[in-house]
């Protein structure tokens, strides 16, 4: 059971929007930064969203995150083929275990 | 530019240990922690800990408390994971990442590294 909570699948047709939710709580999400990771099959997972909204360089302007209290979503316009692939939300949790990351269970997008 | 390599497959028997090893280069390693996830076949990312390369601090999640250790090796520019006492739940690619350290993400990972834990 993972501590953030994402929709197991989400899909859409190329060109569409689609958004995924995370949601955690206040030592997690509602204290730290959200950041978004995109696995392809078969490959390392890779840094997407950071500091909730922020995209590194080299990830299009088609990704987008936000948060709001002890939520957040990753939203994915213009949905193209190659965007088939697991996306995990994290976030840095204040425990009495000191400071852990948590991730969310993953969704798998699937393109139609 | 930033890679981090990390050491072949292993199989292990139960009962046994592993150490996973993770070269940094094209950047000054000592500046960024590492961290280690892991995942099972089929299933979602776990974090394991994290080992500061500055310094060597580090922080396990409480689930491996005991069973695991992270070491760097700064001569090298090399980040080790120790995990005792497999079992075979512990079968899963595990994963180093460079801890961006003003945000806490993990910016560049390695490619994995598949430990099977078999009788």
């Amino acid at each position: 059971q993972s501590v953030l909570t994402q929709p197991p699948s989400a899909s859409g047709t190329p060109g569409q929007r689609v958004t995924i939710s995370c949601s955690g709580s206040s030592s997690n999400i509602g204290s730290n930064t959200v950041n978004w990771y995109q696995q392809l099959p078969g490959t390392a997972p890779k840094l997407l969203i950071y500091s909730n909204n922020q995209r590194p360089s080299g990830v299009p302007d088609r990704f987008s995150g936000s948060k709001s209290g002890t939520s957040a979503s990753l939203a994915i316009s213009g949905l193209q083929s190659e965007d088939e692939a697991d996306y995990y939300c994290a976030a840095w949790d204040d425990s009495l275990n000191g400071q852990n990351v948590v991730f969310g269970g993953g969704t798998k997008l699937t393109v139609l | 530019q930033v890679q981090l390599v990390q050491s072949g497959a292993e199989v292990k028997k139960p009962g046994a240990s592993v150490k996973v090893s993770c070269k940094a280069s094209g950047y000054t390693f000592t500046s960024y922690g590492i961290s280690w996830v892991r995942q099972a076949p089929g299933q979602g990312l776990e974090w394991m800990g994290w080992i500061s390369a500055y310094n060597g601090n580090t922080n396990y999640a409480q689930k491996l408390q005991g069973r695991v250790t992270m070491t760097t090796d700064t001569s090298t520019s090399t980040a080790y994971m120790e995990l005792r006492s497999l079992r075979s739940d512990d079968t899963a690619v595990y994963y180093c990442a460079r801890v961006e350290a003003n945000w806490g993400c993990f910016d560049y990972w390695g490619q994995g590294t598949l430990v099977t834990v078999s009788s």
